[in-house]
């Protein structure tokens, strides 16, 4: 199957600062990226959707201001977590599509913790 | 009514029980659907997409039936290894993507 990537894998950071975190599709150009969070034994929730070049679509209660996405190519997408708190620690997973095809392919996952 | 439901579970199976997972889903419109695993603090991974005709991959075998909006998985002689999470997921069409909140698996020994 496809290969993201992301980074970093884990980042530990003190309550204010802002974090970024990357997504990359290594071998296919990804069309649509994907930003979860997913909490300790709790299903995946979708954060937002982002297409290569155009503003992100976020879900209903998710901060726009507070959770940057920026898509500017069809290979990386980030996630920049600004001014982080202790409730933002999470596990935090994105996932790539690419045309034609419907599949996501997931990276590994960044784990954050804050301060 | 969610979107995409399954049974939590969890399952506790003897290796090489029988299982099978089912999933329903609210939307007929609905396009494409996949069977994704998860294990313990790792990401999802595609395990199998599903077709209306089924298919079937080693073990596992994964059906459609859109009549009664479901999909189901089964795995044959499961392994210690099959353990995890599997997530029911549906594609509405366009960027609709929605995940069931999954069902655990775990296989004894």
């Amino acid at each position: 199957g496809a290969v993201v990537s992301q980074h970093p894998s884990w980042v530990i950071c003190k309550s204010g600062t802002s974090v970024k975190i990357e997504c990359r599709s290594l071998d296919f150009q990804a069309t649509t990226m994907f930003w979860y969070r997913q909490f300790p034994k709790q299903s995946l929730m979708l954060m937002a959707t982002s297409n290569e070049g155009s503003k992100a679509t976020y879900e209903q209660g998710v901060e726009k201001d507070k959770f940057l996405i920026n898509h500017a190519s069809l290979t990386l997408s980030t996630l920049t977590v600004t001014s982080a708190h202790p409730e933002d620690s999470s596990f935090y997973i994105c996932s790539a599509r690419g045309d034609p095809t419907d599949t996501q392919y997931f990276g590994p996952g960044t784990r954050l913790t804050v301060l | 009514r969610k979107e995409v439901e399954q049974d939590p579970g969890p399952f506790n199976v003897p290796e090489g029980a029988t299982v099978a997972f089912n999933c329903t889903y609210s939307n007929s419109a609905s396009q494409s659907f996949f069977w994704y695993r998860q294990d313990c603090r790792k990401e999802p991974k595609l395990l199998m997409s599903v077709y209306s005709s089924g298919n079937e991959d080693g073990r596992f075998t994964a059906q459609l039936n859109r009549a009664s909006q479901y999909i189901s998985l089964l795995i044959r002689d499961s392994k210690l290894s099959d353990s995890a999470t599997y997530l029911c997921v549906v594609n509405g069409g366009g960027f609709k993507t929605i995940f069931g909140a999954g069902t655990r698996l775990f296989v004894k020994a």
